[in-house]
């Protein structure tokens, strides 16, 4: 079974300081990852994802993470961050093969406050 | 494009009640959707797939008599909790995933459910 750690539940920074918020799944095959963004009171929105290629991938609002296969980690990144990336931000993996669809799982979130 | 929504966003009901919620693609065709509830604090929890004109999978210690799912056509699929009760009251999320597109999750608003 797949299972998805992330292990800073809360983090706190000033504007403009960089961000980097990890993520480790669990899953020996093929995976699919995603991370979602849910800013305070809307919901779960795409901020990028990785099915294959290029290992670092770019996402909106300046937003990248970079798959490290031997590692098992896929970490969010954002060298500058801004008080209107405040919001709490999942990381999820599909276990992707060739036939039917398998379910996503999700990390339990990291809540990103940032203090002007 | 890639619209999900539900229907009611809120919902207070008396504990015995049933109460159905709506999940619809706005603008594309979803062959498979999925439920998630949301406890507070913590991540979204897979409660069942659901792929159109077939039964839903339900993930385990889901009971399915107690949460059913119908998908009834490419655009919508309903979930009933049948006799709530107050531990039933949470955040419920839809999702689906385009017909014959990527393995990405497009995400409803959420539903409220308040038993009382």
């Amino acid at each position: 079974a797949q299972s998805v750690s992330q292990h800073n539940h809360h983090v706190i920074l000033s504007e403009a300081a960089s961000l980097e918020l990890g993520c480790n799944y669990s899953y020996g095959g093929t995976v699919n990852l995603f991370w979602y963004v849910q800013y305070p009171g809307q919901h779960l929105q795409l901020l990028l994802k990785y099915f294959s290629g290029d290992p670092l991938v770019k996402g909106i609002k300046g937003f990248e993470a970079e798959f490290i296969k031997s590692k098992f980690s896929f970490n969010l990144r954002k060298p500058s961050v801004q008080w209107s990336d405040t919001a709490e931000y999942f990381c999820a993996v599909n276990a992707g093969n060739s036939g039917g669809y398998q379910k996503v799982t999700f990390g339990t979130g990291t809540k990103l406050q940032v203090i002007p | 494009g890639a619209v999900v929504s539900q229907h009611p966003s809120r919902v207070i009901c008396k504990s015995g009640t049933s109460v159905k919620i709506e999940c619809r693609s706005l603008d594309f065709q979803a062959t498979t959707m999925f439920w998630y509830r949301q406890f507070p604090k913590q991540s979204l929890m897979l409660m069942a797939t659901s792929n159109e004109g077939s039964k839903a999978t339900y993930e385990q210690g889901v009971e399915k008599d107690k949460f059913l799912i119908n998908h009834a056509s490419l655009t919508l699929s309903t979930l009933t909790v049948t006799s709530a009760h107050p531990e039933d009251s949470s955040f419920y999320i839809c999702s689906a995933t385009r017909a014959g597109g990527s393995r990405e999750q497009f995400f409803g608003p959420g539903t409220r459910l308040t038993v009382l």
